[in-house]
């Protein structure tokens, strides 16, 4: 089992361009999670899929949009990036929205110049 | 305003001693809290977690304490080794059908020392 992956682990934009990032898990489960994490901050959740077919906003969800294109795919898109939006992007998955405990992938390092 | 603290940004230690990772938090309404490790370049992993309703859990060398009424938690590790060099975070959740709804601290590097 692969776990949770990300694609692509690096990426470079410049202001304005648009670009989606892919994640995918293998455990059959339910919830699933996309995270920044900004220099010497904590991760903060950007939007989450409870289940197949819903999504919710999280703490910090201005400038992205986010597709649960199925079970096992949570895709987090940035139509217009911006400088503020560098950073290293998680994607996380869990059984359900009742688990504590989130299974994340390697992060995807994203660069707005 | 930042619920989970994690004051020490870092911390470096010799193998073989105890490693001590603290976290204070600021809202009462959580109910469970975890424990992730992360190396450079790789996603957190969940370590340990510990509910409310318990002072303290332990699994293998690694053991968390919560103290309730002063709103800290911290992580010991026995032995420490240079394997358990990496960034931990302290996370904390209000439960009550937001169990997902994880708050991170900023994270504390152990540098584990041979």
């Amino acid at each position: 089992n692969a776990g949770v992956t990300q694609t692509p682990k690096f990426q470079v934009l410049k202001t304005g361009q648009s670009m989606t990032l892919q994640c995918a898990q293998d455990m059959n489960h339910n919830s699933m999670y996309w995270y920044r994490q900004d220099p010497g901050m904590g991760l903060r959740l950007i939007y989450y899929s409870a289940s197949e077919g819903t999504t919710d906003k999280g703490e910090v969800p201005n400038g992205y949009n986010v597709s649960r294109l199925n079970k096992r795919e949570f895709s987090l898109r940035l139509e217009s990036a911006a400088p503020s939006q560098t950073s290293v992007y998680f994607c996380a998955s869990s059984p359900n929205a009742a688990s504590y405990e989130q299974y994340f992938g390697p992060g995807t390092r994203l660069t707005v110049t | 305003d930042q619920q989970v603290k994690q004051n020490s940004p870092s911390l470096s230690v010799q193998e073989g001693r105890i490693s001590i990772l603290n976290c204070d938090y600021t809202n009462s309404m959580f109910d469970y809290f975890l424990w992730y490790k992360k190396y450079p370049a790789e996603g957190p992993t969940f370590l340990i977690s510990i509910s409310s309703i318990k002072d303290k859990n332990e699994d293998g060398r690694f053991t968390v304490f919560l103290n309730k009424s002063a709103k800290h938690l911290s992580l010991h590790i026995v032995p420490s080794q240079p394997g358990d060099s990496a960034v931990y975070f302290c996370a904390a959740s209000p439960g009550g059908g937001s169990n997902y709804k994880l708050t991170f601290g900023k994270g504390t590097l152990l540098t584990v020392n041979p």
